[in-house]
């Protein structure tokens, strides 16, 4: 079993829409959660971090925590063609290893203008 | 504010040569971890430094060696270089005494021929 699993997509939405991104982590001793926008080429970008379970809105980013279900969710509102990317779940704090990330393979977001 | 820098951009080496890369973090950050990604998948964590000394490392072999200098800079040493060795290297710096939060620097994409 992965430790941090996403759906690879390709998630295709409408320009305007939300883009909905789900990671799931097998640690229950997991304490930090982030999520990384990676252009094609490029190194990831960190977008959005959460620590307690419920939701966290950063403009039109909303990452969503519920640690009883070992679930991350990332909500993008009004999607944008500039949106288009990798989107990299990142969990750290398994069995104590403290500064140690564990990321997922990322889900491939495309936002049709 | 700089942020993370890495050097070289890029690199070709052949089979069995050794590499060097090298990495400043973020200001103010004292703790810097070196990633491997390789395409389509997320980034690999190979170690972590933080005061001069490894502290963590990933499933990586011993022909991957690192250090890091007392203005917190780091380097990765690749020995005996294999072709699946080709990949895109990612420095994170973080800070200690924070919460974890991890900024990647631009990366370094090695070739081994």
């Amino acid at each position: 079993q992965k430790e941090v699993e996403q759906n690879s997509g390709p998630l295709s939405v409408p320009e305007g829409a939300i883009a909905s991104l789900n990671c799931t982590y097998s640690d229950r001793g997991s304490q930090s959660f982030f999520w990384y926008r990676q252009y094609s080429g490029k190194s990831p970008e960190l977008i959005m971090f959460i620590y307690s379970n419920g939701d966290k809105e950063d403009g039109r980013f909303t990452a969503q925590l519920n640690k009883a279900s070992q679930y991350v969710s990332l909500l993008i509102r009004d999607s944008q063609p500039s949106d288009s990317a990798t989107y990299l779940c990142a969990v750290n704090g398994f069995r104590n290893t403290g500064n140690q990330f564990y990321f997922g393979t990322g889900t491939s977001l495309t936002v049709i203008p | 504010d700089a942020g993370v820098t890495q050097s070289p951009t890029h690199l070709i080496k052949t089979r069995g040569q050794q590499v060097t890369l090298r990495c400043s973090p973020k200001s103010g950050h004292d703790t810097v971890s070196w990633y491997q990604q390789a395409l389509g998948q997320g980034p690999q964590f190979i170690f972590q430094y933080y005061e001069e000394e490894e502290r963590q490392r990933g499933n990586f072999p011993d022909r991957f060696s690192g250090h890091q200098f007392p203005n917190y800079s780091s380097e990765l040493n690749v020995n005996a270089l294999l072709l699946g060795d080709s990949a895109l290297y990612l420095c994170a710096s973080s800070w200690t005494q924070g919460l974890y939060e991890q900024y990647f620097g631009p990366g370094t994409r090695l070739t081994v021929t």
